[in-house]
């Protein structure tokens, strides 16, 4: 079985500052990763997603993430957030075995200030 | 584009009522889930379907049942509501040809609260 873990269950940031959001998981085969965003009262959204290949995968609002197999993580960040960032943010698995049921993390709740 | 489609979006059960939570796609897809989302839990699955006809548990079944008649419905029952059963349900569908990571897409959620 597969399991994630989101190592922050929230993030305060300012304006046009960077973040990261964390995110590990443990799979004895091997993974799919996924980012998914949930934006207040809707239903979730996905952000990137890793398949195979190159192990930095964008979205096109500037979100990026790096899967790292040696540390089994799969970090999201973005340089600079807006105010349209606020949301909450989840990462998730899909391994080979378990086709394509998703296991999630407990979510970050990232909150931009002006 | 309708989606995934959810109703209803609110809904007050007392607790020992039953109800039927609905969920249609028009995407076509084959595979289609129900999760639960809990506060700093993230989403549970609770049934999937990899088509019509077919169900599976997932991770939390128990109090649940579902059915799948069509590639387009997948709707979820409660029976014998108890307060643990407040959350908020998300289903989701995706097309699946084999282990792809194909992109999984959510509704908008249906806010349940047993009382």
């Amino acid at each position: 079985a597969q399991s994630v873990t989101q190592l922050d269950s929230q993030v305060p940031v300012f304006e046009e500052a960077p973040v990261e959001l964390r995110c590990n998981y443990s799979s004895s085969v091997s993974v799919y990763l996924f980012w998914y965003v949930q934006y207040p009262n809707q239903g979730l959204q996905l952000l990137l997603k890793y398949l195979s290949g190159s192990t930095l995968v964008e979205s096109i609002n500037g979100f990026e993430a790096e899967f790292n197999k040696s540390q089994t993580s799969f970090h999201l960040r973005k340089p600079s957030v807006h105010i349209s960032d606020t949301a909450e943010y989840f990462c998730a698995v899909s391994a080979g075995a378990a086709g394509n049921k998703l296991t999630f993390g407990g979510g970050t709740r990232v909150l931009v200030k002006p | 584009n309708a989606g995934v489609t959810q109703t209803p979006k609110f809904r007050i059960l007392k607790i020992g009522q039953s109800m039927t939570l609905q969920c249609a796609q028009d995407m076509n897809h084959n595979y289609m889930y129900w999760y639960r989302q809990d506060p700093g839990m993230g989403l549970k699955l609770i049934y999937y379907s990899v088509g019509a006809g077919i169900t599976d548990k997932g991770e939390v079944p128990n109090g649940y049942n579902v059915s799948r008649s069509t590639t387009e419905d997948f709707p979820l029952r409660l029976e014998l509501a108890a307060p643990s059963q407040t959350s908020v349900y998300f289903c989701a569908s995706s097309y699946s040809g084999g282990n792809s990571g194909n992109t999984i897409y959510f509704g908008e959620g249906s806010w349940l609260t047993v009382v």
